[in-house]
């Protein structure tokens, strides 16, 4: 079936320095949804990308839809303790019977 | 009210009670879904709506039963539910056929002793 790689899995960093993130698969999306999750929430939407090659931002978070359409990254510049959280990745096919397929989350901890 | 809404956002039952989860969706969505978050683990895709008609049953015990009186409400009932079915579940909502964004509610957290 259809997988969705993130990494890392997990990442400390320094308040101020800048996070890298991505999800790659074996298969081909036509959207790429990035989510954030707090501990006790559910996700909250960040960006979605539609085109291949596309680079949305939204603020200091920056993400973009790769050209083979089977990867997608995500960076977050100067981090703050508030960037804590999971990162979600989604898949979504939408070609027939339209589908989302999740990466399995990278967890973040900002050091003040 | 905005955006997607569940109750409650915590539960704890026995194995043998019955309860319902509610879901509430004020986006004018045409799609809703519920999901299972258990820990380390990707979201588990439960149950798909569009227009009210079930689309998708990811092979979802029979224990749980979803309902879809309309495509602003969902709700979920549970019965006999088994300890491994502990978890945070989430409904979601979509407009299919245009932007495919999900947008998600802040979950019940579910606890079966």
């Amino acid at each position: 079936g259809q997988q969705l790689n993130q990494s890392p899995q997990s990442m400390f960093i320094q308040e101020g320095e800048d996070v890298s993130m991505n999800c790659t698969s074996s298969s081909i999306f036509n959207t790429w949804l990035w989510y954030k999750q707090d501990p006790g929430e559910g996700p909250v939407l960040l960006i979605a990308l539609y085109k291949a090659g596309e680079l949305t931002s939204n603020g200091r978070l920056t993400a973009q839809f790769g050209i083979t359409r089977k990867d997608s990254f995500l960076n977050i510049s100067a981090s703050i303790p508030s960037d804590v959280g999971i990162y979600f990745c989604a898949g979504v096919t939408t070609s027939g019977t339209y589908k989302y397929i999740f990466g399995t989350g990278t967890r973040l901890k900002v050091l003040a | 009210e905005t955006g997607v809404t569940q109750t409650p956002r915590h539960l704890v039952m026995g194995m043998t009670n019955k309860k319902s989860l509610k879901c509430e969706q004020h986006l004018g969505h045409n799609a809703m879904y519920w999901y299972k978050q258990s820990a380390k683990k990707p979201l588990e895709l439960m149950f798909v709506y569009n227009f009210k008609e079930q689309t998708e049953n990811n092979s979802v015990p029979s224990r749980f039963s979803p309902e879809c009186p309309n495509s602003s409400h969902l709700f979920l009932h549970l019965h006999t539910l088994q300890p491994e079915d502990s978890a945070l579940y989430l409904c979601a909502s979509s407009q299919a056929g245009t932007s495919y964004e999900q947008y998600f509610g802040p979950g019940t957290r579910l606890t079966v002793t």
